[in-house]
């Protein structure tokens, strides 16, 4: 089971936006409009921020959006700020009832 | 408030047993599919099993199944994953996650902080 296809690291500065890409397959993201997206920051648990490919949790800010397109799911994070410097990763159920997850990217807020 | 509480981790030797337990509270586990995930110190995500809140339902990752066992005592409010016939590959931090109600799909809202398991001679 090969994990999706994120890029291994981003950056922007503050106030830009960065979008991060989650590329599968049609047996994953491309099957269900089932992706979520985490944060997760050093020693700490990892967060939901996107459920269902765009809906946020809540207290999650709206400068985090989420779409799809074939294969391939988006986060946008608008507004950089320092405090979303974190690792995210993408995840989708698969056609298997399983779960899959990107292998993770490193956002740099320069 | 919600928490998930795993214990459980440890060195084991490979080939040996570990049994994880992930304590919950603050919400009624047979209302909610729960996850374990693991991450590689260094590396990413990698889901390893999950089940439904009847416990009818289970599904194991590729790579343990065979091997490990999900499962839930209602009454206790607590998750178990029983590892048997561990690899050092297996090495990792697990956690034990909670869906979210309202998500169509797997959504893991809830997170505990993790156990530490490694697998070792």
């Amino acid at each position: 089971q090969s994990a999706l296809t994120q890029p291994a690291s981003v950056s922007g500065s503050p106030g830009q936006s960065i979008t991060i890409s989650c590329t599968g397959t049609t047996s994953d993201v491309g099957a269900f409009d089932y992706v979520s997206w985490y944060q997760q920051h050093p020693g700490k648990a990892p967060k939901l921020i996107i459920y269902d490919v765009h809906n946020r949790p809540s207290g999650v800010s709206s400068r985090f959006s989420g779409s799809k397109s074939g294969n391939t799911a988006s986060l946008t994070i608008s507004g950089l700020q320092a405090e979303d410097e974190a690792d995210y990763y993408c995840s989708s159920r698969t056609t298997s009832a399983t779960l899959r997850f990107g292998g993770g990217t490193k956002l740099t807020v320069l | 408030e919600v928490q998930l509480v795993e214990s459980g981790g440890g060195l084991v030797q490979p080939g040996g047993s570990l049994r994880l337990s992930c304590a919950a509270s603050g919400f009624t586990l047979n209302d909610y599919w729960m996850h374990w995930v693991r991450r590689v110190p260094g590396k990413g995500l990698v889901w390893v099993s999950r089940m439904n809140g009847d416990g009818k339902t289970i599904n194991y990752a590729d790579s343990v199944k065979g091997r490990f066992t999900i499962s839930r005592d209602n009454a206790k409010n607590t998750v178990y994953l029983q590892m048997n016939s561990l690899r050092a590959e297996d090495t990792a931090i697990y956690y034990c996650a909670r869906d979210l109600a309202a998500a169509a799909g797997p959504a893991l809202e809830s997170w505990g902080q993790g156990t530490l398991v490694t697998v070792s001679s």
